[in-house]
């Protein structure tokens, strides 16, 4: 497609419960990123993927986060057993590797109650 | 480790006002510099970049300097709009592959 697209746009989940949030790359970029933004800060680094290589897992918060990226396009973030201090927006982000920026998506705005 | 400051906000100017956005950063080696900004409601968009010291980059009348000797990219605009509010955010990367790491972000708003 013509931008990075992500859903759900809005996930309400109950403590405990497990979510899984999508994002759509821009067809060939190879580098594809996952950040967390909490309200009222700037994005946070989770993951990178190359390809289906997943390089950088640095930033994943605890082994409750998960990332694939199976065949080198469509990633999943997967978060189990959600807490409230997971609630924030999920941003993806891909690039075709050059030094020009990356392009993001709208994000997936998770609220855990 | 690499890291951006920005000045803190919020920011409020009056229309056609000059705008300063400080950043500074710490990094090894050279990275690139980008400012994105993030309009209510939307996601983070590109707004200008430079690879290397002294690249200005711009857009949108917006304008940044790399300088090395001070490793800033401050953002400037000689005369800001109602629809320039939105949070801005100062951010590096340090190779093609790596991640970009963001600064706090600073809100403008912008009164009529």
């Amino acid at each position: 497609g013509a931008g990075v697209s992500q859903s759900p746009r809005y996930k309400v989940a109950k403590r405990g419960q497990d979510v899984a949030l999508r994002c759509d790359p821009i067809s060939g970029h190879v580098s594809l990123f996952w950040y967390q933004q909490a309200l009222g800060q700037g994005p946070e680094f989770l993951t990178y993927f190359q390809n289906e290589a997943q390089l950088d897992k640095s930033g994943l918060p605890s082994d409750r986060f998960f990332a694939e990226r199976p065949e080198g396009s469509v990633s999943t973030l997967k978060i189990q057993r959600t807490q409230q201090e997971d609630s924030a927006v999920y941003l993806c982000a891909s690039s075709l590797g050059v030094d020009s920026g990356y392009t993001f998506g709208s994000g997936t705005r998770l609220t855990v109650v | 480790g690499n890291s951006v400051t920005q000045m803190e906000g919020p920011v409020t100017l009056s229309e056609e006002a000059f705008l300063t956005i400080n950043c500074t950063y710490t990094a090894t080696g050279y990275p690139s510099l980008f400012w994105y900004v993030q309009y209510p409601g939307e996601g983070l968009q590109l707004l200008l970049k430079a690879t290397k010291a002294d690249d200005k980059g711009s857009n949108k009348g917006f304008e940044a300097t790399y300088r090395k000797e001070t490793t800033s990219f401050h953002l400037e605009k000689g005369s800001v709009q109602v629809s320039d509010s939105a949070v801005y955010f100062c951010a590096l990367m340090k190779t093609s592959y790596d991640k970009v790491i963001f600064g706090p972000g600073t809100s403008l708003s912008v009164i009529p």
